[in-house]
Order: C-alpha cells, then structure tokens, then sequence
C-alpha cells in the first residue's frame, strides 16, 4: 500500500497567517492527490483534487502543489473558519490512502 | 441538493454483524461509483470499500477481506455495507462519499483521469463492544 505522511501532525497559527501543509508519499504518485478539510464532528469536505486543482466554492486562499512523491497545501491567509483537520490522500492506486491528518489551531 | 445519508449504525457486540446504508438524492446516484471511508475515534480517515456504478465490480480493504461486502440497489438509490465477525477494531464513524472524476482531456499525448471524493454524507457510528 502506498503511505502518504503529513507534516505537521498539529500547528498553532494565527488568524492572517500564511500555512503550509506537507504531504509525503512512499512512492510516485504523479499529481493524484486529494486534500480534505474536516472540522470537529463534521464529514470531511473536498477542497483540492489532483494536486492543486481548487473545488468549485472554495475560496482561492486555498491553494496545492506538488507532484511524484511531495505535496503542500497553502491557506495563504488563515480565516477563522479555517480551523480544522485537513487530510491528503491518494487515488493513484487502490486502497486509496489517506495522511494521518494536520491538526490547524488557534494560537 | 446532493445529499448523502448514513444510518444503520449502532452497537454491536464482537463477532457481531451489521448492515449499515447510505442513501444518496440529489444527483444521479446510478451514475456514481461509491465508496465507504471509516475513522476511529481521535484518528484519521481510512478507506474501506467501493462498488461501480452498476454494482458489477468492487472492491475492499484488506482489513474486510472476508468480513466486509458492498452492494447497492439503483432503483432505491442505495449503497450497503455488510460487516460479518466485527471486532472492537472496526469502531468508527463510517461515510460514503460519492466519487467524481475529472479529466485533463486537453493534455497530450494522453489523457489523464483523477478521481475523488467530493460528496461525503455525515457518518453512521459503529461500536464493537462487549
């Protein structure tokens, strides 16, 4: 199975800052990477698809990149509503995988 | 609205069985394929099964070989999963999620298709315990 690794597990932030969030995979997966946003008790909810392609409603402060095996989604500046998980996950090859998950808190 | 419920959800002692449902409106669900996603309590998200648009072909973690089955019915816009000899491991909430795709039909020399989950219904708790 392929694994994909997120880094940071957890940040602090502030409302206005600039967050970068990695996502390694153990093999080369092209640009089939998916980013979810998921807030306490919530479903997850599609933000990027194929690495950096922004789901139609999501604000553009949202951004992907990346290709092969690295990853990074961008909130380039964080909204109070932004405070949540956020998961990558692959689709290049089943069992689709997902990152263990990004935690973004209010610092 | 696109809208996807779960239910069926519940406790069950180990060993035990469950069929949990996932009803979709909204869109055209005999057009989708559909998967069932699950995430432990405090942990992330794990895949866990699919099933084509006609039901003709599935597919399962390796943790539900055996244990797990999907199925769907078309006419009632509804996709299953049976899970057999639950343990308390497979405690989670479980989503089905429509998958969508998309095309960069443009690209030379071939196009590529991605595919993602991008209706998520609010989850079914399941608990395993005795």
């Amino acid at each position: 199975d392929i694994q994909m690794t997120q880094s940071p597990s957890s940040l602090s932030a502030s409302v206005g800052d600039r967050v970068t969030i990695a996502c390694r995979a153990s093999q080369n997966i092209g640009t089939y990477v998916n980013w979810y946003q998921q807030k306490v008790g919530a479903a997850p909810k599609l933000l990027i698809y194929a690495a950096s392609t922004l789901e139609n409603g999501v604000p553009s402060r949202f951004s992907g990149s990346g290709s092969g095996t690295d990853f990074t989604l961008t909130i380039s500046r964080l909204q109070p509503e932004d405070f949540a998980t956020y998961h990558c996950q692959q689709s290049s090859t089943f069992p689709w995988t997902f990152g263990q998950g990004t935690k973004v808190e209010i610092k | 609205e696109m809208q996807l419920v779960e239910s069926g959800g519940g406790f069950v002692q180990p060993g035990g069985s469950l069929t949990i449902s996932c009803a979709a409106s909204g869109f055209t669900f005999s057009s989708f394929e559909m998967h069932w996603v699950r995430q432990a309590p405090g942990k992330g998200l794990v895949w866990v099964a699919r099933i084509k648009s006609d039901g003709t072909n599935t597919g399962l973690a390796d943790f539900g070989q055996g244990r797990f089955a999907i199925s769907r019915d078309n006419a009632m816009n509804t996709v299953f999963l049976r899970m057999d000899n639950l343990s308390p491991e497979d405690t989670a909430v479980y989503y089905c999620a429509r998958r969508q795709s998309y095309s960069d039909i443009w690209r030379a020399p071939a196009p590529r298709y991605f595919y993602f989950m991008d209706v998520w219904g609010k989850g079914t708790t399941v608990a395993v315990s005795a």
